[in-house]
Parts: structure tokens; sequence; C-alpha cells
């Protein structure tokens, strides 16, 4: 079967970094996904990755390796606004998003 | 219209009631899909659509239909809705060349 893993929660402080972990095992592999979703509202895009490595956009880095079935979003200088939801997902070998649970990050003053 | 669109916001459904989400986007996207998001679940794909005039079944079809009759619209019905059906459901449309999906802002269905 198809499997997408995540933490259900975390907790980190206003100011600091956190790492929200994603392992996968799906039917085929044509990149992978992380989206935002504020309490109450739709998912938003955040960042794909295709290749191993890092991409980076501001104050948040995703990283993906292949090999090991593995991605992290990085999320630096950590702000009120990024207590949300932040979803994992990849696109299988039928180019249909299968999606994690969910990983809710509540930041701390 | 900027985006996508979904109607109604909200609705509480008495069971056996058939019911029409609607959705609708004005980006010119070629495919579109429904999803339900259930607390502690990732988002489940209900049905898509690649094009107009094309539709195909996801993880989680049953008691739900779809039709894609122009390149904007894509309701999705419930035909005799069970409280098993209760949840959020959210619209998303992609661009051909893109896999970044958009999403609706959702409608949030109790079936009671």
């Amino acid at each position: 079967g198809q499997n997408i893993d995540q933490p259900t929660e975390m907790t980190a402080t206003e100011g600091a970094i956190v790492q929200i972990n994603c392992t996968y095992q799906t039917s085929g592999f044509n990149g992978l996904f992380w989206y935002q979703q504020h309490a109450g509202e739709a998912p938003t895009f955040l960042s794909y990755n295709v290749l191993d490595g890092l991409e980076e956009k501001g104050r948040f880095s995703s990283f993906l390796s292949r090999s090991k079935g593995y991605s992290y979003l990085l999320l630096k200088e950590l702000q009120m606004k990024d207590s949300a939801s932040y979803l994992c997902a990849v696109l299988d070998s039928n180019y249909q998003l299968i999606w994690g649970a969910g990983t809710k990050l509540i930041i701390k003053p | 219209i900027a985006g996508i669109t979904q109607a109604p916001t909200s609705q509480i459904l008495a069971a056996g009631r058939r019911m029409t989400l609607r959705c609708t986007q004005d980006m010119r996207h070629n495919a579109m899909y429904w999803y339900r998001q259930d607390l502690g679940l990732g988002l489940r794909l209900i049905h898509y659509s690649n094009t107009a005039g094309t539709t195909g079944k996801g993880e989680v079809p049953d008691g739900y239909s779809v039709s894609r009759a122009n390149t904007d619209d894509f309701p999705l019905t419930l035909a005799s809705a069970v409280p098993s059906q209760t949840s959020v459901y959210f619209c998303a449309s992609s661009s051909s060349g893109s896999n970044e999906q958009f999403f609706g802002p959702g409608t949030r269905l109790t079936v009671l």
C-alpha cells in the first residue's frame, strides 16, 4: 500500500528553527510537495522537490532523499503566523497526490 | 472571481437527501479534483478530471459523482447522503505542465 508518515504535532518557540520530517512509501515517485494549512482554511503550496537535495525559499527550505524515501521541511526564524498544519504529499506513478495526515505546528512565544 | 470558489461554505443535510457541491475556477486550468479531509487523515481524492469532458475515480469515489461539462466548473454530487460523508470538501485545480494544485476555500458538510 501507499503510506506517508509525518509527526502528528510539534511545538517550537518563536524565533527558533524547526524541522518537520516526512517518510513515504508509494507506487512510483514523481515529486514531493509541502503545503501549509491554517486552521479552517485551504492548503497553500510551499515547495516542490523532484530531485535530491535542498531547495531554499526564504525562511522555508525543503529537502529530499529519494533513496531513503525521506523529506523534511525546515522553518527558520519562526513567527507566530507559522502556527499551522504542514502537509506532505507525494505524486505517485499515476500522477495522483498521496497525502500525509499533516503535522500541526504550535509556536509558543 | 479570482482563483477557485466553492459553494456552499457550509451545509447541514439530512441523511438520504441529494446534495451538489459547486466548484468554479477562472484560471483556465485543465485538471480539477475533489478531496475530502477528515480529522487525523490526509486529504483523500474522491474524483478528478484531467480535462473537460473526462472524469476519473480517486481513492474514495463511492457515494459521489462528478461531471465536467466545461473547463471552469466541476460539481460534486452526493446522490443520497449518509452520516459518514460528514467532512470538509476541497476542490482543487492544476494547469497542464505543472503539478501544483490550487485549492478552493472548502465546504463543511454535516450529514445528520
